[in-house]
């Protein structure tokens, strides 16, 4: 049984820099993730696959600055020079034989 | 370009049932495994349910407050992704997506369309 930990919220000024965490339950240390970000009223985007050693793979289109990073059993999201429209909910995924997981999200807002 | 299209949202009573269609274009949609996910307002993404390829069984897996009750199937000739929603409770009310990848993330992703269970 996966489960994967995200704090509620966060929130960092316009042109800053913010890092999100995703953890994952014990066991599964070695396990990948996805970043997603889901703007209000919007379908989700996947943003990149991050794996245990920390070597990432963004999807399509996805600026640099966004960024993912690992350490032990948690794995980064880094959004740096934040625009406005960065502000959004953000959930990281993992799966399994037959399971896919979400952690509960993160709302990020842009100040 | 890559497209996912859902359709057949909409209002349902409690007890009742409906079906979801999820359009594909743009890439091989027999050579991939497709997903359903939901979001319940307030609440946070939810994955739903799965089907496999043809070659690769066509099997289907679910998350535990759907088993028995929803259904994943496809239509590889339509390039179409299906999901039968019977025995509907209100805390189905979402909206649902369909989404797929090709490493077990889901990289392309659906608009969504709206289900809500209500007398």
């Amino acid at each position: 049984q996966f489960v994967l930990t995200q704090s509620p919220s966060a929130s960092a000024s316009l042109g800053a820099s913010v890092k999100l965490t995703c953890t994952l339950s014990s066991g599964h240390s070695s396990y990948a993730i996805a970043w997603h970000q889901q703007q209000s009223e919007k379908g989700p985007r996947y943003l990149m696959k991050v794996n245990s050693d920390g070597s990432h793979i963004k999807g399509d289109g996805i600026p640099d600055r966004f960024s993912g990073s690992s350490s032990g059993a948690e794995r980064y999201l880094t959004i740096s020079s934040l625009q406005s429209e960065d502000e959004a909910d953000y959930y990281c995924q993992t799966w399994g034989t037959g399971i896919h997981e979400f952690g509960g999200g993160t709302k990020l807002t842009v100040l | 370009e890559v497209h996912l299209v859902e359709s057949g949202g909409g209002l349902v009573e409690p007890g009742g049932s409906l079906r979801l269609s999820c359009a594909a274009s743009g890439f091989t949609f027999s050579s991939v495994w497709m997903s359903w996910v939901r979001r319940a307002p307030g609440k946070g993404l939810e994955w739903v349910g799965r089907i496999k390829t043809k070659s690769g069984g066509g099997t289907t897996d679910y998350g535990a407050p759907v088993k028995g009750r929803f259904t994943v199937s496809r239509d590889d000739s339509k390039n179409t992704l299906y999901l039968q929603m019977n025995s509907l409770e209100t805390a189905d009310t979402a909206v649902y997506y369909c989404a797929t990848g090709y490493t077990g993330a889901f990289e392309i992703w659906g608009q969504g369309t709206m289900v809500i269970v209500s007398s």
